[in-house]
């Protein structure tokens, strides 16, 4: 089982609408959690770190259950350039990340 | 801000070369990591070093070597090249002392395509 489980989709958002998406995670253990942004071909950069309380970035909105063991991430008001795949990411004790397959968003005019 | 170099960007080599890809950290960042990511795969941790020396060891194949010099700059060499070696190598750093030590920045990646 892979420790990081996401639904890759694709999930076709119409510009303007609101999109969510969750992850689980297996290891209890993991400390510390991320959405990373990923474009075709391109590097994975840091969108937000995910506390326990859950945290806003502008149209980005975060949340951690440690007891259910999953992330979401809700993305409001969609824009055309919000077009990526979406990798949620854990980190263990030993600073390693372990990434999902990501879930790829493609909004639509 | 500066941020992660990665050279080269792009490299072809034939089975059985060797080839080192290069990592240079974003500044006063001390700790490296190594990621591989193949064709629709996500990434893949490989190996990391903090201050020098080795930190954490993920799948990297004994075929491949790791260090990191003392102004931080990371190198990955890999010898005895396969098909399957072909993938996006990505480096990433951060700052063991920031507060936000968690946080990883990518660097843009070297494509290595091996034929």
């Amino acid at each position: 089982r892979k420790e990081v489980e996401q639904d890759p989709g694709p999930f076709n958002v119409p510009e303007g609408a609101t999109v969510a998406f969750n992850c689980t995670y297996s290891n209890s253990a993991s400390q510390s959690f991320f959405w990373y942004r990923q474009d075709c071909r391109k590097e994975p950069k840091l969108l937000m770190s995910v506390y326990s309380s859950g945290n806003e970035d502008g149209r980005f909105t975060a949340q951690l259950n440690r007891a259910s063991q999953y992330i979401s991430l809700l993305i409001r008001d969609s824009k055309l350039s919000d077009s990526a795949t979406y990798l949620c990411v854990v980190k263990r004790g030993n600073n390693r990340l372990a990434f999902g397959k990501g879930n790829q968003v493609v909004v639509i005019p | 801000a500066a941020g992660v170099i990665q050279s080269p960007r792009h490299l072809i080599k034939e089975k059985r070369e060797t080839a080192t890809l290069k990592c240079y950290p974003i500044p006063r960042h001390d700790t490296v990591y190594w990621y591989q990511q193949g064709p629709g795969q996500d990434p893949q941790f490989l190996i990391s070093f903090y201050e020098k020396m080795q930190s954490d060891k993920g799948s990297i194949p004994d075929r491949f070597s790791a260090q990191q010099f003392s102004d931080y700059h990371s190198e990955l060499n890999m010898s005895s090249l396969e098909l399957g070696d072909s993938a996006l190598y990505f480096c990433a750093s951060s700052r063991a002392t920031s507060g936000r030590e968690d946080e990883q920045y990518f660097g843009p990646g070297t494509r290595l395509t091996v034929t």
